[in-house]
């Protein structure tokens, strides 16, 4: 079974470029985070999904972020226009929606340089 | 809120040596902790978690940690460390079971030969 995939696994922009970050989740996983890690510093959480819905988004860092996830399944990243200090490294992942022991699995990461 | 801090950016240690990789945690709630560890291009991969119960638990390749609820500490270990250990580590907690994560700031463990 794949695991969550992310896309592209780097990117280099120019200040004021836009950038579109992908994740897809293992297939059958409700629940999508996104977190951001700058370079050195603790890896933060940004969002989470429901599905399509919003769950949670009060990491988001201000509104040049933009993330959706039509029809529940992939979901995009897009930073518009892009800054010096949203360089780092997205991660995104997944997991079951339900009570018990479900784990979530993260993906190996986006690396975005921002120039 | 809940915070967690990793004191040790950086941990050298030669093979086959033991390992201790420290984490403390503050939160006004109780929390689920976990290990995380980052191989080289590789995404985060869980290690070991606790929810409750018994307060020492057994994790992947042979690492344990000990949730001490007095210190708020959840410090990993391993008795005898691989060079294939090389990699970086993150202590994170959670307020519901893995559901938005408070990540630590990492360790990067060398091993060395």
């Amino acid at each position: 079974e794949a695991g969550v995939t992310q896309f592209p696994s780097h990117s280099v922009i120019e200040k004021g470029q836009t950038v579109t970050l992908r994740c897809d989740p293992i297939s059958g996983h409700d629940n999508l985070y996104w977190y951001r890690r700058v370079m050195g510093k603790e890896i933060k959480f940004l969002l989470h999904f429901v599905k399509e819905s919003k769950q949670d988004e009060s990491g988001m860092p201000n509104n040049r972020f933009l993330a959706e996830r039509t029809g529940g399944t992939y979901s995009t990243l897009k930073v518009q226009p892009a800054e010096l200090e949203d360089s780092g490294v997205y991660f995104c992942a997944s997991s079951q929606v339900g009570t018990g022991d479900t784990e979530a699995f993260f993906g190996q990461g986006t690396r975005l340089t921002v120039v | 809120a809940q915070s967690v801090t990793q004191l040790d950016s950086q941990v050298p240690v030669f093979e086959e040596a033991p390992v201790e990789l420290r984490c403390n945690y503050s939160s006004s709630v109780s929390v689920y902790l976990f290990w995380y560890v980052q191989y080289p291009n590789q995404g985060l991969q869980l290690l070991l978690k606790y929810l409750s119960g018994s307060t020492l638990v057994k994790g992947i390749n042979g690492f344990e940690a000990e949730f001490n609820k007095s210190q708020t500490s959840f410090h990993l270990r391993k008795p005898s460390v691989h060079i294939s250990d090389t990699a970086e580590y993150f202590c994170a907690v959670s307020k519901y079971n893995f559901n938005k994560f408070y990540f630590g700031s990492g360790t990067k463990l060398n091993v060395k030969p």
